[in-house]
């Protein structure tokens, strides 16, 4: 069972540009969540997904920020028109079941490293 | 609103030492919490899980412990090795979120 897989593992953008990130969630899991890692900071929760649903978008900053799940394929985080602020790690993870069982767990996937010029 | 704290920033040992690491949290309903590991420019490779009704878990040399009502968790590691030169993440899970500590920053000198 392949764990959680994310695409690219590094990607480059000039300010103005669009970056989408990709995330293949673990098979057979349902529900997706995005975290942010700024440079010499810590992780920030942005947004929980499953199929075709945003069930929390809260820490998603408001503006240029987008992310779905579709019912095919993998979830995508879009940042439209990036700055040079938006650089960061980006991590992606799955679960299998409903969020808040005591026994779920999150399973992370690599990380993308966007850095924009 | 969940915080979690994580003292010490930095730790440098030489190898050999036990050593502990700190988190704490402001809210006890937490489902679990977990500990994590980072190295430099890399992603997040899971230490050890503690769901809300355990108070420890043990792989290997790691063994973290967990104190709802106090807030508090500890992550022991024994007979430390450079190999385990690392950042240290904990992260409470209150509602399907990660709250996440700023980390420890783990240097183990040969």
């Amino acid at each position: 069972n392949a764990g959680v897989m994310q695409n690219p593992r590094h990607l480059v953008r000039r300010r103005g540009q669009e970056a989408r990130l990709r995330c293949s969630p673990m098979k057979g899991h349902s529900h997706v969540y995005w975290y942010r890692q700024l440079p010499e900071e810590g992780l920030k929760f942005m947004v929980y997904l499953q199929k075709e649903n945003i069930i929390d978008e809260s820490g998603m900053p408001k503006e240029r920020f987008s992310a779905e799940f579709p019912k095919e394929g993998p979830s995508i985080l879009r940042i439209q028109q990036v700055v040079r602020g938006d650089s960061a790690a980006y991590f992606c993870a799955s679960s299998p079941l409903r969020a808040g069982a005591s026994t779920d767990t999150q399973y992370f996937g690599p990380g993308t490293r966007l850095t924009v010029l | 609103k969940q915080e979690v704290t994580q003292i010490p920033a930095a730790l440098s040992v030489p190898e050999g030492e036990n050593l502990v690491l700190n988190c704490s949290f402001t809210d006890s309903a937490i489902y679990n919490l977990q500990w994590f590991r980072q190295d430099p420019g890399k992603g997040l490779t899971s230490l050890l899980l503690i769901q809300s009704s355990q108070r420890e878990q043990t792989s290997g040399r790691l063994n973290a412990s967990l104190d709802k009502s106090s807030g508090r968790s500890t992550l022991y590691i024994a007979a430390s090795q450079p190999g385990d030169s690392a950042t240290y993440l904990c992260a409470v899970n209150s509602n399907y979120q990660l709250i996440w500590g700023a980390g420890t920053k783990l240097i183990i000198k040969p």
